[in-house]
């Protein structure tokens, strides 16, 4: 069973400072790996797609990478701001089912 | 990307009622949408697998007769949570995905409070 750990459970950082969320799966047999943002009692918005033959995906301020084969995949986010503060999730693909990490709430203060 | 409609957004209900909550793909034609629920402070836990116009797959521990699934169209699904408890309470949300390995996309989700 998959299994998918992201560290920290929450980060705090003033505006400006640039973001570090990690996630770990134990399976490296999967698909892909997607981020999301969730924001408090909305649905997930996805931020990134990396297919499983993928070392990383850019987008804007966003920069996610995945070692497959340590089971590792780090979301960068550039130049924080507070409209970033919400909570991350990723979620790794394995045969059409998403397993998702508990995510990373992250505040960035102003 | 891919958007998909859920509503309702939240609702209450009595103990004893029923809930149904829908999932709508209103650019793909979805085969297959899943349903997830989330409890506060957790990760979502996948429910169901649904396609179009067959039986649902349920995961480990998800009581079928209780969560029951609909996906009679290929834009709609729908999750009726039957005879409904307090410890039903909980957000319940839908995506839709193409292919094995393409991008999932999510519904608004439902907030769920039974009273």
């Amino acid at each position: 069973k998959q299994e998918v750990t992201q560290i920290p459970a929450a980060l705090s950082v003033p505006e400006g400072e640039n973001l570090v969320l990690n996630c770990s799966f134990t399976d490296s047999a999967i698909y892909n790996l997607q981020w999301f943002r969730q924001d408090p009692g909305k649905g997930l918005t996805s931020l990134l797609l990396i297919q499983s033959s993928q070392r990383e995906q850019t987008s804007g301020r966003l920069n996610a990478s995945l070692d497959k084969s340590s089971g590792r995949s780090t979301l960068y986010i550039a130049a924080s701001q507070p409209g970033d503060s919400a909570t991350y999730l990723c979620a790794v693909n394995g045969d059409y089912k998403l397993s998702f990490g508990a995510g990373t709430t992250v505040t960035v203060r102003a | 990307g891919a958007v998909v409609s859920q509503h309702p957004s939240w609702v209450i209900c009595k103990s004893g009622t029923s809930v149904k909550i829908e999932c709508r793909s209103l650019d793909f034609q979805a085969t297959t949408m899943f349903w997830y629920r989330q409890f506060p402070k957790q990760s979502l836990m996948l429910m169901a697998t649904s396609n179009e116009g067959s039986k649902a797959t349920y995961e480990q521990g998800v009581e079928k007769d209780k969560f029951l699934i609909n996906h009679a169209s290929l834009t709609l699904s729908t999750l009726t949570v039957t005879s409904a408890h307090p410890e039903d309470s909980s957000f319940y949300i839908c995506s839709e995905q193409v292919g094995r390995d393409t991008e999932a996309f999510f519904g608004q989700g439902t907030r769920l409070t039974v009273v």
